[in-house]
């Protein structure tokens, strides 16, 4: 079965710190996808980022960058220079073939919460 | 502004009545999604459409059906209302059959509130 586990509920930086969100996963397909999405305080869900389980480079836009893991089924989310407009619950999302029922639900991680001060 | 609109954005209603919730997907999306976010449960999907056929079903109770019409969008219908109801009902879309891998795009919600 498919999960997604973000073991940090809630993180709290201050402004310009760097942050790093982990994201684990657990599969049993060895063609997935995994999902990024933010949810700030007006409580719309912003897609981030796709990845499939065949591209391991990791990604970098702007200040944000993802390290894609399959050895140690991680994909961690970065944050560099933290501002606070970044403060937001983020969400870890997998999406794979299980078998070709599950088509394109996806399974979620519980999110953490990011909180930036000034 | 993802493209996909949901209303109404807020409906307080009783224990036992049924609502019914409004989704439209982006323009050219044919797939859509209807996902439930509360606080016990976290974000669970319920069910997935495409061109108006029901393609996947999830944790979605007896009491709530779903269905996506000709010109794609979609509505979400709860009935017998319970206080655990209360929570952001979230539909997404995507742009073709839904199958693993496409990106999801989702509307701003519906927050519900049982009373």
């Amino acid at each position: 079965a498919q999960k997604v586990t973000q073991a940090q509920t809630e993180i709290s930086v201050v402004e310009k710190e760097d942050v790093t969100l982990d994201c684990v996963y657990e599969t049993r397909d060895t063609t997935y996808y995994l999902f990024w999405y933010k949810q700030p305080p007006s409580g719309e869900l912003v897609f981030l980022i796709r990845r499939n389980s065949f591209d391991e480079q990791n990604e970098i836009s702007g200040r944000y960058s993802w390290n894609f893991q399959k050895s140690t089924s991680s994909f961690n989310f970065t944050i560099t220079a933290s501002q606070v407009v970044d403060s937001a619950v983020y969400f870890c999302a997998l999406s794979d073939l299980a078998g070709g029922t599950s088509y394109g639900k996806l399974t979620f991680g519980q999110g953490t919460i990011l909180t930036v001060h000034p | 502004d993802s493209g996909v609109t949901q209303t109404p954005k807020h409906l307080i209603t009783a224990t036992g009545q049924r609502v019914t919730l409004r989704c439209s997907p982006r323009s050219g999306d044919l797939s859509v999604y209807w996902y439930q976010q509360s606080l016990d449960q976290g974000l669970q999907f319920l069910i997935q459409y495409y061109n108006g056929e029901e393609r996947a079903k999830g944790n979605i109770l007896e009491r709530f059906s779903a269905q996506q019409f000709p010109d794609l969008h979609s509505e979400l219908n709860l009935s017998s209302l319970e206080l655990g109801d209360s929570a952001l009902y979230f539909c997404a879309s995507s742009v073709a059959s839904g199958r693993a891998g496409e990106t999801q795009y989702f509307g701003p919600g519906t927050r519900l509130l049982v009373l």
